[in-house]
Protein backbone atom coordinates (compact mmCIF):
# COMPACT_ATOMS: atom_id res chain seq x y z
CA UNK A 1 0.00 0.00 0.00
CA UNK A 2 0.97 3.60 -0.55
CA UNK A 3 2.24 6.17 1.87
CA UNK A 4 2.60 9.58 2.64
CA UNK A 5 4.17 11.14 5.19
CA UNK A 6 5.21 14.91 5.95
CA UNK A 7 7.51 15.42 9.20
CA UNK A 8 6.67 19.11 9.90
CA UNK A 9 2.77 19.56 11.10
CA UNK A 10 3.22 23.36 11.42
CA UNK A 11 5.89 25.75 9.52
CA UNK A 12 6.37 28.95 9.92
CA UNK A 13 8.33 31.55 7.41
CA UNK A 14 9.21 35.35 7.27
CA UNK A 15 7.40 37.21 4.54
CA UNK A 16 9.53 37.42 1.25
CA UNK A 17 11.88 34.57 2.97
CA UNK A 18 12.20 30.93 1.09
CA UNK A 19 10.94 27.65 2.74
CA UNK A 20 11.08 23.97 2.11
CA UNK A 21 8.01 21.77 3.15
CA UNK A 22 9.17 17.98 3.11
CA UNK A 23 7.51 15.04 2.31
CA UNK A 24 8.35 11.46 1.52
CA UNK A 25 6.22 8.29 0.17
CA UNK A 26 6.79 4.70 -0.02
CA UNK A 27 5.36 2.52 -2.73
CA UNK A 28 6.13 0.13 -5.41
CA UNK A 29 5.08 1.53 -8.56
CA UNK A 30 7.52 2.90 -11.11
CA UNK A 31 5.19 5.30 -12.81
CA UNK A 32 2.94 7.44 -10.55
CA UNK A 33 1.93 10.89 -10.08
CA UNK A 34 2.67 13.35 -7.52
CA UNK A 35 1.13 16.71 -6.00
CA UNK A 36 1.12 19.35 -3.57
CA UNK A 37 -2.57 20.84 -3.11
CA UNK A 38 -2.79 23.89 -0.74
CA UNK A 39 -5.99 24.60 1.55
CA UNK A 40 -6.23 28.13 2.68
CA UNK A 41 -8.67 28.59 5.62
CA UNK A 42 -12.20 28.20 5.13
CA UNK A 43 -11.13 27.57 1.29
CA UNK A 44 -10.85 25.06 -0.85
CA UNK A 45 -8.01 23.10 -1.72
CA UNK A 46 -6.58 23.50 -4.94
CA UNK A 47 -3.58 21.81 -6.91
CA UNK A 48 -0.29 23.89 -6.68
CA UNK A 49 2.28 21.78 -8.35
CA UNK A 50 2.60 18.20 -9.97
CA UNK A 51 4.91 15.86 -10.56
CA UNK A 52 5.08 13.05 -13.14
CA UNK A 53 7.15 9.66 -11.53
CA UNK A 54 8.90 9.59 -15.00
CA UNK A 55 10.12 13.47 -15.50
CA UNK A 56 13.54 14.18 -13.99
CA UNK A 57 13.02 17.64 -14.27
CA UNK A 58 11.64 18.57 -11.29
CA UNK A 59 8.24 20.66 -11.76
CA UNK A 60 8.69 24.61 -11.32
CA UNK A 61 4.93 26.80 -11.07
CA UNK A 62 6.15 30.40 -10.38
CA UNK A 63 7.30 30.75 -6.73
CA UNK A 64 6.68 27.03 -6.71
CA UNK A 65 9.29 24.69 -7.44
CA UNK A 66 9.84 20.82 -6.00
CA UNK A 67 12.51 18.85 -5.26
CA UNK A 68 11.79 15.47 -6.54
CA UNK A 69 14.08 12.29 -5.27
CA UNK A 70 12.73 9.41 -6.88
CA UNK A 71 15.31 6.61 -5.24
CA UNK A 72 14.83 8.31 -2.27
CA UNK A 73 11.00 8.71 -2.67
CA UNK A 74 11.37 12.72 -1.79
CA UNK A 75 8.87 15.13 -2.64
CA UNK A 76 9.35 18.41 -0.72
CA UNK A 77 7.95 21.90 -1.69
CA UNK A 78 9.86 25.19 -1.80
CA UNK A 79 8.06 28.31 -1.83
CA UNK A 80 10.28 31.44 -2.47
CA UNK A 81 9.35 34.85 -1.88
CA UNK A 82 6.63 33.92 0.37
CA UNK A 83 4.12 35.94 1.11
CA UNK A 84 1.17 36.55 3.24
CA UNK A 85 -1.75 34.43 0.88
CA UNK A 86 1.03 31.13 1.17
CA UNK A 87 -0.13 30.70 4.13
CA UNK A 88 -2.75 27.59 4.29
CA UNK A 89 -2.37 23.59 5.03
CA UNK A 90 -0.28 21.99 2.16
CA UNK A 91 -0.68 18.48 1.65
CA UNK A 92 1.28 16.41 -0.08
CA UNK A 93 -0.68 13.71 -2.32
CA UNK A 94 0.20 10.33 -4.57
CA UNK A 95 -1.57 8.69 -7.30
CA UNK A 96 -0.70 5.51 -9.23
CA UNK A 97 -2.45 6.44 -11.90
CA UNK A 98 -4.60 9.39 -13.77
CA UNK A 99 -7.89 7.37 -12.34
CA UNK A 100 -6.56 6.45 -9.21
CA UNK A 101 -7.71 7.78 -5.81
CA UNK A 102 -5.50 10.73 -4.41
CA UNK A 103 -3.46 9.34 -1.16
CA UNK A 104 -2.63 12.17 1.11
CA UNK A 105 -0.48 13.00 3.82
CA UNK A 106 -1.00 14.56 7.25
CA UNK A 107 -0.59 18.01 6.10
CA UNK A 108 1.73 20.92 6.85
CA UNK A 109 0.05 24.15 8.36
CA UNK A 110 2.34 27.13 7.27
CA UNK A 111 2.15 30.40 8.85
CA UNK A 112 3.87 33.39 7.15
CA UNK A 113 4.85 35.86 9.72
CA UNK A 114 4.77 39.59 8.15
CA UNK B 1 -16.47 27.96 -15.55
CA UNK B 2 -18.15 26.83 -12.32
CA UNK B 3 -16.13 24.92 -9.61
CA UNK B 4 -17.29 22.28 -7.45
CA UNK B 5 -19.74 23.06 -5.27
CA UNK B 6 -21.06 20.84 -1.64
CA UNK B 7 -23.61 21.55 0.13
CA UNK B 8 -24.35 22.01 3.20
CA UNK B 9 -21.25 23.39 3.93
CA UNK B 10 -21.47 22.50 8.32
CA UNK B 11 -24.14 20.00 9.01
CA UNK B 12 -24.85 19.48 12.87
CA UNK B 13 -26.70 16.04 13.96
CA UNK B 14 -27.07 14.42 17.39
CA UNK B 15 -26.19 10.46 16.89
CA UNK B 16 -28.64 8.40 15.68
CA UNK B 17 -29.86 10.87 12.98
CA UNK B 18 -29.77 10.46 9.14
CA UNK B 19 -27.54 12.87 7.22
CA UNK B 20 -27.17 13.21 2.88
CA UNK B 21 -24.47 15.49 2.25
CA UNK B 22 -24.61 16.71 -1.52
CA UNK B 23 -21.63 17.31 -4.10
CA UNK B 24 -21.87 18.85 -7.62
CA UNK B 25 -19.61 18.31 -9.80
CA UNK B 26 -17.76 20.61 -12.79
CA UNK B 27 -19.79 20.17 -15.46
CA UNK B 28 -18.57 17.83 -17.83
CA UNK B 29 -16.80 15.82 -15.61
CA UNK B 30 -17.41 12.03 -15.57
CA UNK B 31 -15.50 11.42 -12.82
CA UNK B 32 -16.51 11.82 -8.75
CA UNK B 33 -14.71 11.22 -5.71
CA UNK B 34 -15.42 11.47 -2.08
CA UNK B 35 -12.89 11.89 0.60
CA UNK B 36 -13.47 12.28 4.35
CA UNK B 37 -10.91 13.91 6.87
CA UNK B 38 -11.92 12.90 10.47
CA UNK B 39 -10.67 13.94 13.93
CA UNK B 40 -7.66 15.85 12.23
CA UNK B 41 -6.33 12.54 10.47
CA UNK B 42 -5.36 12.32 6.86
CA UNK B 43 -7.65 13.04 3.94
CA UNK B 44 -8.86 9.46 2.95
CA UNK B 45 -10.36 8.31 -0.15
CA UNK B 46 -13.79 6.55 0.06
CA UNK B 47 -15.10 6.07 -3.26
CA UNK B 48 -14.69 7.02 -7.04
CA UNK B 49 -17.76 7.65 -9.55
CA UNK B 50 -17.49 6.97 -13.48
CA UNK B 51 -20.63 8.81 -14.64
CA UNK B 52 -23.18 7.13 -12.61
CA UNK B 53 -21.42 3.46 -11.97
CA UNK B 54 -19.32 3.21 -9.07
CA UNK B 55 -15.69 2.40 -9.84
CA UNK B 56 -13.85 2.34 -6.73
CA UNK B 57 -15.76 2.02 -3.42
CA UNK B 58 -13.19 0.42 -1.15
CA UNK B 59 -12.72 3.20 0.90
CA UNK B 60 -16.27 3.16 2.26
CA UNK B 61 -16.34 2.56 5.92
CA UNK B 62 -18.97 0.61 6.51
CA UNK B 63 -22.91 -0.43 5.43
CA UNK B 64 -24.27 3.04 7.08
CA UNK B 65 -22.79 4.93 4.50
CA UNK B 66 -24.37 4.99 0.97
CA UNK B 67 -23.62 7.35 -1.82
CA UNK B 68 -25.55 7.60 -5.53
CA UNK B 69 -24.65 9.27 -8.45
CA UNK B 70 -28.13 9.29 -10.42
CA UNK B 71 -27.68 10.43 -14.05
CA UNK B 72 -23.83 10.79 -14.16
CA UNK B 73 -24.29 14.69 -12.48
CA UNK B 74 -24.19 15.00 -9.13
CA UNK B 75 -23.79 13.16 -6.46
CA UNK B 76 -25.45 12.15 -2.74
CA UNK B 77 -24.00 10.88 0.43
CA UNK B 78 -26.30 9.73 2.73
CA UNK B 79 -24.83 8.23 6.70
CA UNK B 80 -27.46 6.58 8.08
CA UNK B 81 -27.29 6.17 11.33
CA UNK B 82 -24.66 8.77 12.22
CA UNK B 83 -21.96 7.99 14.27
CA UNK B 84 -19.83 10.09 16.48
CA UNK B 85 -16.69 9.10 14.68
CA UNK B 86 -18.49 10.12 11.46
CA UNK B 87 -17.43 13.52 12.30
CA UNK B 88 -14.91 15.43 10.14
CA UNK B 89 -14.72 17.01 6.77
CA UNK B 90 -16.63 15.51 3.68
CA UNK B 91 -15.13 16.47 0.45
CA UNK B 92 -15.98 15.68 -3.25
CA UNK B 93 -13.24 15.90 -6.43
CA UNK B 94 -14.36 15.89 -9.53
CA UNK B 95 -12.10 15.43 -12.96
CA UNK B 96 -12.61 15.21 -16.53
CA UNK B 97 -11.44 11.99 -18.38
CA UNK B 98 -8.72 11.61 -20.15
CA UNK B 99 -5.15 11.07 -18.90
CA UNK B 100 -5.23 14.81 -17.63
CA UNK B 101 -4.95 13.70 -13.85
CA UNK B 102 -5.88 17.17 -11.87
CA UNK B 103 -8.48 16.37 -9.54
CA UNK B 104 -10.55 19.68 -8.68
CA UNK B 105 -12.02 19.90 -5.08
CA UNK B 106 -15.12 21.15 -3.79
CA UNK B 107 -14.95 23.42 -0.11
CA UNK B 108 -15.94 19.97 1.74
CA UNK B 109 -19.11 19.32 4.17
CA UNK B 110 -18.29 19.54 8.02
CA UNK B 111 -19.93 16.90 9.62
CA UNK B 112 -20.45 17.03 13.21
CA UNK B 113 -22.13 14.71 14.98
CA UNK B 114 -23.25 15.09 18.94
Amino acid sequence: AQTVTQSQPEMSVQEAETVTLSCTYDTSESDYYLFWYKQPPSRQMILVIRQEAYKQQNATENRFSVNFQKAAKSFSLKISDSQLGDAAMYFCAFTKTSYDKVIFGPGTSLSVIP
Amino acid sequence: EAGVTQFPSHSVIEKGQTVTLRCDPISGHDNLYWYRRVMGKEIKFLLHFVKESKQDESGMPNNRFLAERTGGTYSTLKVQPAELEDSGVYFCASRRGGIYNEQFFGPGTRLTVL
